[in-house]
This record gives structure tokens, sequence and C-alpha cells, in this order.
């Protein structure tokens, strides 16, 4: 299987702390996607990032790919009590015969306290 | 620009019952995805539109699954007869091509007694 593995499975931190997150993979891929869902909610895109891409930011957000290690890492700076979520990420294939077949991990439940 | 839409919300059936979920996706959008979530969970994709054509239901369990989309809009997904293994939020997902990022709708939590 090619699925993504989240580390670690859960993380409690303080509001202003910085979180963060990781993810292997097995696979080549042609990239990989951070998502946030909040209990009871549908998933939230965050971040894209292409397999011939290194680093990309977004606001609060970084994440970093290494396809020699097949990790990825989210970091999320400052962190808020609304940062509370799963996170998950998911990979796509490059061996698929299409775009689009993602394969996510079990996730990380992150936990702000104000 | 409106979400992804899907209904209902909740479902609680008897196993062996039938059960179907609907999804419209966002305007435009040419792939729809549907996604089984465990408890506990990530999500696991049931089967991929490209417009109303398939692209992958390789995950799909046929005997009992089954997924529509007519004239490359809105989707059903249906569950004939239902197990109790099927308890599980469905999620439904679009994008405006498969390369792009996927807008989820709050899924449908179903229940099996």
């Amino acid at each position: 299987s090619q699925q993504g593995e989240e580390d670690p499975q859960a993380l409690s931190i303080q509001e202003g702390e910085n979180a963060t997150m990781n993810c292997s993979y097995k696979t080549s891929i042609n990239n990989l996607q951070w998502y946030r869902q909040n209990s009871g909610r549908g998933l939230v895109h965050l971040i894209l990032i292409r397999s011939n891409e290194r680093e990309k930011h977004s606001g609060r957000l970084r994440v970093t790919l290494d396809t020699s290690k097949k990790s990825s890492s989210l970091l999320i700076t400052a962190s808020r009590a609304a940062d509370t979520a799963s996170y998950f990420c998911a990979t796509d294939y490059a061996g698929g015969t299409s775009y689009g077949k993602l394969t996510f991990g079990q996730g990380t439940i992150l936990t702000v306290h104000p | 620009e409106a979400g992804v839409a899907q209904s209902p919300r909740y479902k609680i059936i008897e196993k062996r019952q039938s059960v179907a979920f609907w999804c419209n996706p966002i305007s435009g959008h040419a792939t729809l995805y549907w996604y089984q979530q465990i408890l506990g969970q990530g999500p696991k994709l049931l089967i991929q539109f490209q417009n109303n054509g398939v692209v992958d239901d390789s995950q799909l369990p046929k005997d009992r699954f089954s997924a529509e989309r007519l004239k490359g809009v809105d989707s059903t997904l249906k569950i004939q007869p239902a197990k109790l293994e099927d308890s599980a939020v469905y999620l439904c997902a679009s994008s405006a091509n498969a390369d792009q990022p996927q807008h989820f709708g709050d899924g449908t939590r179903l229940s099996i007694l």
C-alpha cells in the first residue's frame, strides 16, 4: 500500500507554540496534499506540493517535501485554539493511470489549548 | 462560491436495507469523488468520476455499492444491501480537474443497526 503515515498520532500544545506534523509514504508521487478536518465536518484543503517542489508556504503554514526520504512535514506557526482539528496528508500516486486518486493517512489530532 | 452539498447529513438504517446519498459538486468542477471514512481513519476513495465517466472504482465493493453521475453534475451513491461494516461517514468531493485540490462536503454519517 502507498498509504501515508502521519506522526505523531496526537499532539497537544499551548496557543502560540508551533506544531509540526510528519508524513511518510511508500511510492513515487505526483503530489502530496495536506488537509484539515474539524470534528463532524468535511476536509479542507491546506496546501498541495508537487513532486518537483521542496517547500511551500501559505500564511502560517509551511510544508516541506523530501522525495528521497519519501516524507513531508507540515509546520503551523504561532498556533491558535481554532487550529484544533485532525490533519491528514494525502498522496497522489505517480504510478496510476490518472491524477486525483488520493491515498490518505490516519491523521494527526492536534489540540491547541488557550 | 457555493461549496459541495451533500444530503442527508445523517442516516440510520438496519442491516440488509438500502440507502442512497446525494452530492452536488461545485459548479464547473469536472472531477467528483466519493470517499468512505471510518471513525478514527483517513478517508478511503471509493470512486472517481471525470465528467460522467468513471476514472477509478477499484476500491468500490461492487457487489453492494453503486454510483452514478448523471449529466456530469450531481451524483448518487447507493448501498444495497447494507452491512454493519458500512457504518461510516460518506464524503463527496469535487475538483476543477483531477490534478487540482479537492473540495469536500460535510458528509453523510451512516449508522447501521
